[in-house]
């Protein structure tokens, strides 16, 4: 158990919809990352949160946003779906005194 | 895009064998790490090897890391059943970020 958890495990809606995934990351871990892993693309970034701020941004869809509280969590929002946005979302968390990412048990989506 | 590119894609192998994967990647790094995947399910972190490091051992794992050729391998010794997975290397490019290759999927047959 890493201790980042991620809610919901399963996600099935339709094309069109809005979906809020969320994660809850280690106890004091500041940095809030989130990556999305699918077939043809894999394992890819998407976003990164410190402590409620954005940091840095990677292959994140406009229609796709994401959000860090001040108590830590965060949320990715993944708006107007479309079939190809099917895939596993991953939350990572990081602690200042270390390297090393560790990653929720996902979140699977499935947008039909 | 990837980063990494690992190989071989796929590995199959008998319990108590060897199992050896390679990660390439295409940029100086700040470390580069290790994870396993079971079946579509969460990434659990196996080792980090830093830029200034050659090589790393934890338990029955051994990663070795070559900068000048943009290399790593990882080594599992003794193979079990459970190690069964997918095996990803990560790089770091001291962005922050993890930049994840394509992964090697490990099955070890009783």
């Amino acid at each position: 158990d890493s201790g980042v958890t991620q809610t919901p495990k399963h996600l099935i809606t339709a094309t069109g919809q809005r979906v809020t995934l969320r994660c809850s990351p280690r106890s004091g871990d500041l940095s809030v990352y989130w990556y999305q892993q699918s077939l043809d693309q894999g394992l890819q970034f998407l976003i990164q949160y410190y402590n409620g701020e954005e940091r840095a941004k990677g292959n994140i869809l406009e229609r796709f946003s994401a959000q860090q509280f001040p108590d830590l969590h965060s949320e990715l929002n993944l708006s107007s779906l479309e079939l190809g946005d099917s895939a596993l979302y991953f939350c990572a968390s990081r602690g200042g005194s270390t390297d090393t990412q560790y990653f929720g048990p996902g979140t699977r989506l499935t947008v039909l | 895009s990837q980063q990494g590119e690992e190989d071989p894609q796929a590995l199959s192998i008998q319990e108590g064998e060897n199992a050896t994967m390679n990660c390439s990647y295409k940029t100086s790094i700040n470390n580069l790490q290790w994870y396993r995947q079971n079946s579509g399910r969460g990434l659990v972190h196996l080792i980090l090897i830093r830029s200034n490091e050659r090589e790393k051992h934890s338990g029955r794992l051994r990663v070795t890391l070559d900068t000048s050729k943009k290399s790593s391998s990882l080594l599992i010794t003794a193979s079990r059943a459970a190690d069964t997975a997918s095996y990803f290397c990560a790089t770091d490019l001291n962005t922050d970020k993890l930049i994840f290759g394509t992964g090697t999927r490990l099955q070890v047959f009783p």
